[in-house]
């Protein structure tokens, strides 16, 4: 299975602020790879597709790079409704699997 | 716009067999585009892909849970489901239904029931 890991957790940052999350995988994935956004008690909502694709109807404020075993999901500016849980999943090979999640929390 | 909605029981004995439910609305779940499949999160904790089956009928399934997992799909009732034999307390979560695009990013989710394992 191919291991997905999240830093930092939680991570703790002021409106406006710029803010990056990292997700690494345990061997080379492409591009594969996708990012959710979870609110409490909420289904997560997937934010980005294929490392850097922003899904339809999400906030340009997200965006995502990288490849091969190291990626990013960064807010540009960050809002009060974006305090949440963000998890990786990487859809490279079967079993998909996800990080442990990074709490992002609003100072 | 798609819709889906998981249902079934929300408490299980040890030892016997989970079973759920994810209706489909908003869409058919007979279209060649897509697979269809389940995620669970226990609670407090993070997610688990279960497996996904394609409107043929084929399935993928984690090996971690292959053994005791079996998905299905009627498309007469735009269903989907999810059967896991021999649950544990360890099988307490929160069950999602969810829609894996041809990335196999899950694009659309069910609100997600909570299943608790119980005597």
């Amino acid at each position: 299975d191919i291991q997905m890991t999240q830093s930092p957790s939680p991570l703790s940052a002021s409106v406006g602020d710029r803010v990056t999350i990292t997700c690494r995988a345990s061997q080379s994935i492409s591009s594969s790879l996708n990012w959710y956004q979870q609110k409490p008690g909420k289904a997560p909502k997937l934010l980005i597709y294929a490392a850097s694709s922003l899904q339809s109807g999400v906030s340009s404020r997200f965006s995502g790079s990288g490849s091969g075993t190291d990626f990013t999901l960064t807010i540009s500016s960050l809002q009060p409704e974006d305090s949440a849980i963000y998890y990786c999943q990487q859809s490279y090979s079967t079993p998909l699997t996800f990080g442990g999640g990074t709490e992002v929390e609003i100072k | 716009q798609l819709q889906l909605q998981e249902s079934g029981p929300g408490l299980v004995k040890p030892s016997e067999t989970l079973s759920l439910t994810c209706t489909v609305s908003g869409g058919s779940i007979s279209s060649s585009s897509y697979y269809w499949g389940w995620i669970r999160q226990p609670p407090g904790k993070g997610l688990e892909w279960i497996g996904t089956v394609y409107y043929t009928g084929s399935t993928y399934y984690n090996p971690s849970l292959k053994s005791r997992v079996t998905i299905s799909i009627d498309t007469s009732k735009n269903q989907f489901s999810l059967k896991l034999s021999s649950v544990t307390a360890a099988d307490t979560a929160v069950y999602y239904c969810a829609r894996p695009t041809g990335a196999r990013a899950f694009d659309f989710w069910g609100q997600g029931t909570l299943v608790t394992v119980s005597s």
